[in-house]
């Protein structure tokens, strides 16, 4: 089962920013947080992942509070390219490596 | 890199039919992944390879399921005796190591009617 909950839709204005959250209260030492998003009709594609630090790349900035039970994914500019099928992952790195997705969240970017 | 592979796109087949689909991992990646998704659902785990051995079967793979990566590079996974349920997109994904990110393709969607 997926050890992730996030809201199942939102909206962002163009050109905002969109954050995302992701609860993970459950969330062990050793898992990391990943990100993946989904355009309809297309395979998932990764943003971005974490296991205690805030991280940034070219995608977006991952936010992981200190208690590491939750986390926020930040598009910083959003365009209506980044609507999509937002899902957060706990992943742990065991040589059997089971990725489990969950619902995730629907970002609808409104002109 | 050219991308995770997957043949075919779309496939129509009647009940009570075997498909099989054919996935291409980015060269080098010895994980792949497959993973089943019906509308409005997140991507189901299927199964894991590493290189050729098959690590872990989801409880959904019933034994009209089977996958394969004989050789650890291309990977087939057949159903057979085909049921209206089975429509779904099939994903199949690959990573380079335990801690890479998995790329996925962008499906087959097979539709059994």
């Amino acid at each position: 089962d997926a050890k992730t909950t996030q809201p199942p839709s939102m909206d962002c204005a163009e050109g905002r920013a969109a954050n995302l959250p992701c609860n993970h209260s459950t969330i062990s030492g050793n898992e990391y947080v990943y990100w993946y998003r989904q355009i309809h009709s297309q395979g998932p594609q990764y943003i971005i992942h974490g296991l205690k630090n805030n991280e940034t790349n070219e995608m977006a900035s991952l936010i992981i509070t200190e208690d590491r039970k939750s986390s926020t994914l930040i598009l910083p500019h959003a365009t209506l390219r980044d609507t999509a099928v937002y899902y957060c992952i706990v992943r742990v790195l065991v040589s059997y490596d089971k990725v489990i997705f969950g619902p995730g969240t629907s970002l609808s970017v409104i002109p | 890199d050219t991308g995770v592979s997957q043949d075919p796109r779309h496939k129509i087949t009647k009940r009570g039919q075997n498909v099989t689909f054919r996935c291409d991992p980015i060269s080098e990646h010895n994980r792949l992944y497959w993973y089943r998704q019906t509308l409005g659902q997140g991507p189901e785990f299927l199964t894991y390879f590493q290189n050729e051995a098959q690590l872990e079967k989801s409880r959904l793979l019933s034994d009209r399921f089977s996958a394969e990566r004989p050789k650890g590079s291309f990977s087939t996974l057949e159903i057979q005796r085909t049921e209206q349920g089975d429509s779904a997109m099939y994903l199949c994904a690959s990573s380079l190591r335990l801690n890479s990110p998995l790329h996925f393709g962008n499906g087959t969607r097979l539709t059994v009617t």
